[in-house]
């Protein structure tokens, strides 16, 4: 059974950097597939923040590619989030998924966000 | 890149059939990348529903179904029941980065 958990601290001060890290249970990082971070603004949607691919290949979402940073640890299993300069606007639950990319040639399947953490609320104070 | 499309409320009494729309554009929704669904109660972390435009995950209802015609991509769930009341996300991969739709609040009357 794959689990994700989300860890890091609830409460960051304006300007610092948010630092999150999902630790991967069930499944080897290393294996494959792209690990993602999604968050959640109280009340709101879900945002996209970026993924990384198990050899450290990154994508990130171009609003706030300047201010994110995504790592991989193979050998703690696990991956993490940084998020610079952050604002109140940056309150947010912050979820970490896997993301099945199946490849056969030139094709590619998949990219789709199979397993969840349960989230982890993280508070900027305005 | 944008939001995708979704409407912020859909209803529906217990029995009926109900479709979310989610609409994108050529380069995501309308590419051959495939769109996900999520539902998440209130609390509790999103579930995959759908992936791949139309593929049920093991343990899904098979009265959830997905379709796509051009930039929109739609979910149905038939025979609603209480339980089913929940938020709904689409979700699409657009080449180097993926993009959420912005979420239909489901109430079964």
């Amino acid at each position: 059974q794959v689990q994700l958990q989300e860890s890091g601290p609830g409460l960051v001060k304006p300007s610092e950097t948010l630092s999150l890290t999902c630790a991967v249970s069930g499944y080897s990082i290393s294996s494959g597939y792209y690990w993602g971070w999604i968050r959640q603004p109280p009340g709101k949607g879900l945002e996209w923040i970026g993924s990384i691919y198990h050899s450290g290949n990154t994508y990130y979402n171009p609003s706030l590619k300047s201010r994110v940073t995504i790592s991989v640890d193979t050998s703690k299993n696990s991956f993490s989030l940084k998020l610079s300069s952050v604002t109140a606007a940056d309150t947010a639950v912050f979820y970490c998924a896997r993301a099945p990319i199946i490849c056969s040639g030139t094709s590619c399947s998949g990219f789709y966000f199979d397993y969840w953490g349960q989230g982890t609320l993280v508070t900027v104070p305005s | 890149q944008s939001a995708l499309t979704q409407p912020a409320s859909v209803s529906g009494s217990p029995g009926q059939s109900i479709t979310i729309s989610c609409t994108g554009t050529s380069s995501d929704v309308g590419s051959y990348n495939p769109v996900s669904w999520y539902q998440q109660h209130p609390g509790k972390a999103p579930k995959l529903m759908i992936y791949e435009g139309s593929k049920r995950p093991s343990g899904v209802s098979s009265r959830f179904s997905g379709s796509k015609s051009g930039n929109t991509a739609s979910l149905t769930i038939s025979g609603l029941q209480a339980e089913d009341e929940a938020d709904y996300y689409c979700c699409s991969y657009a080449g180097s980065y993926w993009v959420f739709g912005g979420g239909t609040k489901l109430t079964v009357l």
